[in-house]
Protein backbone atom coordinates (compact mmCIF):
# COMPACT_ATOMS: atom_id res chain seq x y z
CA UNK A 1 0.00 0.00 0.00
CA UNK A 2 0.70 3.41 -0.16
CA UNK A 3 2.86 4.89 2.66
CA UNK A 4 5.40 7.44 3.56
CA UNK A 5 8.74 7.06 5.52
CA UNK A 6 10.68 10.20 6.85
CA UNK A 7 13.90 10.23 8.48
CA UNK A 8 13.87 9.96 12.05
CA UNK A 9 14.62 12.57 14.50
CA UNK A 10 14.67 14.87 17.16
CA UNK A 11 17.15 17.09 14.64
CA UNK A 12 18.93 19.72 16.42
CA UNK A 13 20.67 22.83 14.75
CA UNK A 14 22.09 26.14 15.56
CA UNK A 15 20.33 29.10 13.87
CA UNK A 16 21.21 30.33 10.26
CA UNK A 17 22.52 26.47 9.84
CA UNK A 18 21.42 24.81 6.89
CA UNK A 19 18.14 22.17 7.32
CA UNK A 20 17.13 18.90 5.32
CA UNK A 21 14.84 16.49 6.30
CA UNK A 22 14.59 13.61 4.29
CA UNK A 23 11.32 11.85 2.77
CA UNK A 24 10.55 8.82 0.69
CA UNK A 25 7.06 7.32 -0.49
CA UNK A 26 6.12 4.34 -2.09
CA UNK A 27 2.61 4.55 -3.81
CA UNK A 28 1.29 3.19 -7.39
CA UNK A 29 1.07 5.82 -9.76
CA UNK A 30 1.38 9.37 -9.29
CA UNK A 31 0.45 10.82 -5.83
CA UNK A 32 0.88 14.09 -4.61
CA UNK A 33 3.22 14.99 -1.97
CA UNK A 34 3.12 17.44 0.88
CA UNK A 35 4.91 19.26 4.03
CA UNK A 36 2.87 19.63 6.95
CA UNK A 37 4.29 21.58 10.03
CA UNK A 38 3.01 21.38 13.57
CA UNK A 39 3.75 23.54 15.91
CA UNK A 40 3.53 23.09 20.03
CA UNK A 41 -0.22 22.92 20.95
CA UNK A 42 -1.56 23.72 17.13
CA UNK A 43 -2.41 21.21 14.45
CA UNK A 44 -0.86 20.62 11.17
CA UNK A 45 -0.54 23.42 8.50
CA UNK A 46 0.25 23.16 5.48
CA UNK A 47 3.52 24.16 4.56
CA UNK A 48 4.12 23.38 0.80
CA UNK A 49 2.79 21.14 -1.64
CA UNK A 50 3.94 19.29 -5.12
CA UNK A 51 1.86 17.73 -7.54
CA UNK A 52 3.78 16.24 -10.59
CA UNK A 53 6.84 15.14 -10.55
CA UNK A 54 9.87 17.55 -10.69
CA UNK A 55 7.37 19.95 -9.21
CA UNK A 56 8.93 22.21 -7.03
CA UNK A 57 6.45 23.09 -3.56
CA UNK A 58 8.18 26.55 -2.06
CA UNK A 59 7.30 28.59 1.40
CA UNK A 60 8.26 30.41 4.12
CA UNK A 61 11.80 29.06 2.67
CA UNK A 62 11.07 26.04 2.63
CA UNK A 63 11.60 23.65 -0.66
CA UNK A 64 10.86 20.16 -1.60
CA UNK A 65 11.00 19.34 -4.84
CA UNK A 66 9.08 16.36 -6.32
CA UNK A 67 11.78 13.39 -7.68
CA UNK A 68 9.73 10.45 -9.34
CA UNK A 69 13.04 8.41 -10.01
CA UNK A 70 14.47 8.83 -6.77
CA UNK A 71 10.55 8.57 -4.98
CA UNK A 72 11.51 11.54 -2.46
CA UNK A 73 10.90 14.53 -1.27
CA UNK A 74 13.05 16.04 0.93
CA UNK A 75 12.38 19.21 2.91
CA UNK A 76 15.43 22.17 2.89
CA UNK A 77 16.03 25.33 4.11
CA UNK A 78 19.21 27.45 3.62
CA UNK A 79 18.85 28.90 7.19
CA UNK A 80 16.39 28.22 9.99
CA UNK A 81 15.40 30.61 12.67
CA UNK A 82 14.11 29.78 16.29
CA UNK A 83 10.96 30.28 15.21
CA UNK A 84 10.95 27.40 12.87
CA UNK A 85 11.22 24.38 15.70
CA UNK A 86 8.22 22.53 15.22
CA UNK A 87 7.40 18.78 14.35
CA UNK A 88 7.77 18.65 10.29
CA UNK A 89 5.15 15.66 8.64
CA UNK A 90 5.45 14.54 5.00
CA UNK A 91 2.23 13.35 3.55
CA UNK A 92 1.12 11.94 0.45
CA UNK A 93 -2.66 11.94 -1.43
CA UNK A 94 -3.19 8.52 -3.26
CA UNK A 95 -4.73 8.86 -6.92
CA UNK A 96 -8.03 9.49 -6.21
CA UNK A 97 -6.99 12.67 -4.32
CA UNK A 98 -8.48 12.28 -1.04
CA UNK A 99 -6.90 8.84 0.59
CA UNK A 100 -3.79 10.65 2.58
CA UNK A 101 -0.74 9.03 4.08
CA UNK A 102 1.42 10.62 7.01
CA UNK A 103 4.70 10.15 7.86
CA UNK A 104 5.80 10.14 11.29
CA UNK A 105 6.85 13.18 11.62
CA UNK A 106 10.51 14.93 12.82
CA UNK A 107 10.98 17.42 15.33
CA UNK A 108 13.27 20.49 14.69
CA UNK A 109 15.05 21.88 17.45
CA UNK A 110 16.60 25.55 16.17
CA UNK A 111 18.81 26.99 18.99
CA UNK A 112 19.76 30.12 19.10
CA UNK B 1 -12.50 32.12 5.39
CA UNK B 2 -13.02 30.65 8.16
CA UNK B 3 -10.84 27.01 9.14
CA UNK B 4 -11.74 23.52 10.41
CA UNK B 5 -13.91 24.79 14.03
CA UNK B 6 -13.44 21.77 16.80
CA UNK B 7 -14.22 21.66 19.86
CA UNK B 8 -13.60 21.45 23.08
CA UNK B 9 -9.84 22.11 22.61
CA UNK B 10 -9.11 20.31 25.82
CA UNK B 11 -10.82 17.18 27.92
CA UNK B 12 -9.47 15.32 30.90
CA UNK B 13 -11.94 12.41 31.72
CA UNK B 14 -11.81 9.22 33.44
CA UNK B 15 -11.45 5.78 31.90
CA UNK B 16 -14.99 4.15 31.08
CA UNK B 17 -16.34 7.38 30.87
CA UNK B 18 -17.62 8.99 27.48
CA UNK B 19 -16.86 11.68 25.86
CA UNK B 20 -17.71 13.68 22.33
CA UNK B 21 -15.98 16.08 20.08
CA UNK B 22 -17.34 17.88 17.69
CA UNK B 23 -15.84 19.54 13.84
CA UNK B 24 -17.49 21.96 11.58
CA UNK B 25 -15.32 21.63 8.89
CA UNK B 26 -14.21 24.21 5.58
CA UNK B 27 -17.67 25.26 4.37
CA UNK B 28 -17.82 23.25 1.18
CA UNK B 29 -15.60 20.80 1.79
CA UNK B 30 -16.97 17.05 0.88
CA UNK B 31 -14.49 15.24 2.50
CA UNK B 32 -14.37 15.21 6.35
CA UNK B 33 -11.39 13.03 8.25
CA UNK B 34 -10.99 12.16 12.14
CA UNK B 35 -7.54 11.28 12.93
CA UNK B 36 -6.09 9.94 16.07
CA UNK B 37 -2.62 11.52 17.20
CA UNK B 38 -0.66 9.65 19.71
CA UNK B 39 1.97 11.80 21.70
CA UNK B 40 5.53 11.79 19.19
CA UNK B 41 3.65 9.99 16.47
CA UNK B 42 2.24 11.11 12.90
CA UNK B 43 -1.83 11.41 12.76
CA UNK B 44 -3.56 8.31 12.17
CA UNK B 45 -6.73 8.18 10.22
CA UNK B 46 -9.79 7.22 12.24
CA UNK B 47 -12.65 7.58 9.50
CA UNK B 48 -13.43 9.35 6.38
CA UNK B 49 -16.84 11.12 5.29
CA UNK B 50 -17.47 12.02 1.87
CA UNK B 51 -20.14 13.85 2.37
CA UNK B 52 -23.26 12.47 5.25
CA UNK B 53 -21.76 8.44 4.16
CA UNK B 54 -18.77 6.57 5.53
CA UNK B 55 -15.48 6.36 3.00
CA UNK B 56 -12.75 4.29 4.95
CA UNK B 57 -13.84 3.99 9.25
CA UNK B 58 -11.28 0.82 8.87
CA UNK B 59 -9.14 1.74 11.43
CA UNK B 60 -11.80 3.41 14.17
CA UNK B 61 -12.51 0.95 17.31
CA UNK B 62 -15.84 0.45 16.24
CA UNK B 63 -16.72 -1.26 19.96
CA UNK B 64 -15.50 1.76 21.96
CA UNK B 65 -15.74 4.66 18.76
CA UNK B 66 -18.54 6.35 16.86
CA UNK B 67 -18.84 9.07 14.49
CA UNK B 68 -21.09 10.59 12.50
CA UNK B 69 -21.94 13.01 9.85
CA UNK B 70 -25.95 13.19 9.77
CA UNK B 71 -26.47 16.29 7.28
CA UNK B 72 -23.03 16.16 5.38
CA UNK B 73 -21.83 19.03 6.99
CA UNK B 74 -20.64 19.15 11.44
CA UNK B 75 -19.33 16.02 12.78
CA UNK B 76 -19.12 14.41 16.00
CA UNK B 77 -16.45 11.61 17.05
CA UNK B 78 -17.91 9.98 20.35
CA UNK B 79 -15.66 7.43 22.55
CA UNK B 80 -17.39 5.23 25.05
CA UNK B 81 -16.10 3.82 26.89
CA UNK B 82 -13.13 5.17 27.08
CA UNK B 83 -9.57 3.93 27.85
CA UNK B 84 -6.21 4.98 29.17
CA UNK B 85 -4.76 4.09 25.58
CA UNK B 86 -7.22 7.03 23.85
CA UNK B 87 -5.02 9.99 25.54
CA UNK B 88 -4.09 11.51 22.44
CA UNK B 89 -5.00 14.41 20.18
CA UNK B 90 -8.15 14.50 17.92
CA UNK B 91 -7.97 16.08 14.59
CA UNK B 92 -10.75 17.02 12.38
CA UNK B 93 -9.50 17.71 8.64
CA UNK B 94 -11.54 18.29 5.47
CA UNK B 95 -10.79 18.44 1.86
CA UNK B 96 -12.85 20.06 -1.11
CA UNK B 97 -13.98 17.23 -2.96
CA UNK B 98 -12.65 13.44 -4.26
CA UNK B 99 -11.05 12.96 -7.54
CA UNK B 100 -8.91 16.19 -7.43
CA UNK B 101 -4.94 16.04 -7.94
CA UNK B 102 -3.05 17.84 -5.70
CA UNK B 103 -6.14 18.19 -3.49
CA UNK B 104 -5.20 20.11 -0.12
CA UNK B 105 -6.50 18.75 3.34
CA UNK B 106 -7.49 21.74 6.09
CA UNK B 107 -6.83 20.50 9.45
CA UNK B 108 -8.32 21.50 13.09
CA UNK B 109 -6.28 22.74 16.08
CA UNK B 110 -7.37 19.48 17.49
CA UNK B 111 -8.79 18.31 20.77
CA UNK B 112 -6.89 17.24 22.97
CA UNK B 113 -7.76 14.13 25.63
CA UNK B 114 -6.35 12.80 28.40
CA UNK B 115 -7.90 9.76 30.35
CA UNK B 116 -7.00 8.88 33.45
Amino acid sequence: GDSVTQMEGPVTLSEEAFLTINCTYTATGYPSLFWYVQYPGEGLQLLLKATKADDKGSNKGFEATYRKETTSFHLEKGSVQVSDSAVYFCALSANTGNQFYFGTGTSLTVIP
Amino acid sequence: EAGVAQSPRYKIIEKRQSVAFWCNPISGHATLYWYQQILGQGPKLLIQFQNNGVVDDSQLPKDRFSAERLKGVDSTLKIQPAKLEDSAVYLCASSFSLGSSGNTIYFGEGSWLTVV
